[in-house]
């Protein structure tokens, strides 16, 4: 399986307050994602990074913020917390030739009271 | 983006061949064919890729036909294990996945 982990694994929070989920990878892939999961809707693209320092938005990006500073992290900021964000996230990377397949972590179950 | 279309959800005796199809109409000349497993808990995880006719590896067959119009993954004799949420995507991965959507997934369930 590759590298990847997420931590933490859950966590719950109070409306308003920041949260960090942090991605880490040992596969030295080039592309990192976040995701969420919600029931009904599938997994939906959060943001999305294509290199150090270079991020960009994905279809849900509203309310999220996110950073890469060093090849091997990927950090996903809701700078201050909703109830909507109540999901599952999930870090996936891939290489970004047009055959490598994408790899999951195992998930980050966050809860917003 | 290719949008696909795949059953909600299937049931399956332990044992038997389990077909899923996904209809992706409007596939583009770029775009590859790719069926992830998801567990309760778990991300998702890669189990077969192709671009047309037949691909094969130890866990899944994948059958897309000259059209590619839509593509069939055949698990053989499941499993109980094999319970799963299976998702097809199809989109032009050159430079990343952003462009790639998953929709929600055929629930499989194996029934002993």
């Amino acid at each position: 399986d590759a590298g990847i982990t997420q931590s933490p694994r859950h966590k719950v929070t109070e409306t308003g307050t920041p949260v960090t989920l942090r991605c880490h990878q040992t596969e030295n892939h080039r592309y990192m994602y976040w995701y969420r999961q919600d029931p009904g809707h599938g997994l939906r693209l959060i943001h999305y990074s294509y290199g150090v320092k270079d991020t960009d938005k994905g279809e849900v990006s509203d309310g999220y913020s996110v950073s890469r500073s060093k090849t091997e992290d990927f950090l996903l900021t809701l700078e201050s917390a909703t109830s909507s964000q109540t999901s599952v996230y999930f870090c996936a990377i891939s290489e970004g030739t047009v055959i490598s397949p994408l790899h999951f972590g195992n998930g980050t179950r966050l809860t917003v009271t | 983006l290719a949008k696909t279309t795949q059953p909600i959800s299937m049931d399956s005796y332990e044992g038997q061949e389990v077909n899923i199809t996904c209809s992706h109409n409007n596939i583009a000349t770029n775009d590859y064919i790719t069926w992830y497993q998801q567990f309760p808990s778990q991300g998702p995880r890669f189990i077969i890729q192709g671009y047309k006719t037949k691909v094969t590896n130890e866990v899944a067959s994948l059958f897309i036909p000259a059209d590619r119009k839509s593509s069939t993954l055949s698990l053989p004799r499941v499993s109980l294990s094999d319970t799963a949420v299976y998702y097809c995507l199809v989109g032009d991965r050159a430079g990343g996945y952003q462009k790639v959507t998953f929709g929600t997934g055929t629930k499989l369930q194996v029934i002993p």
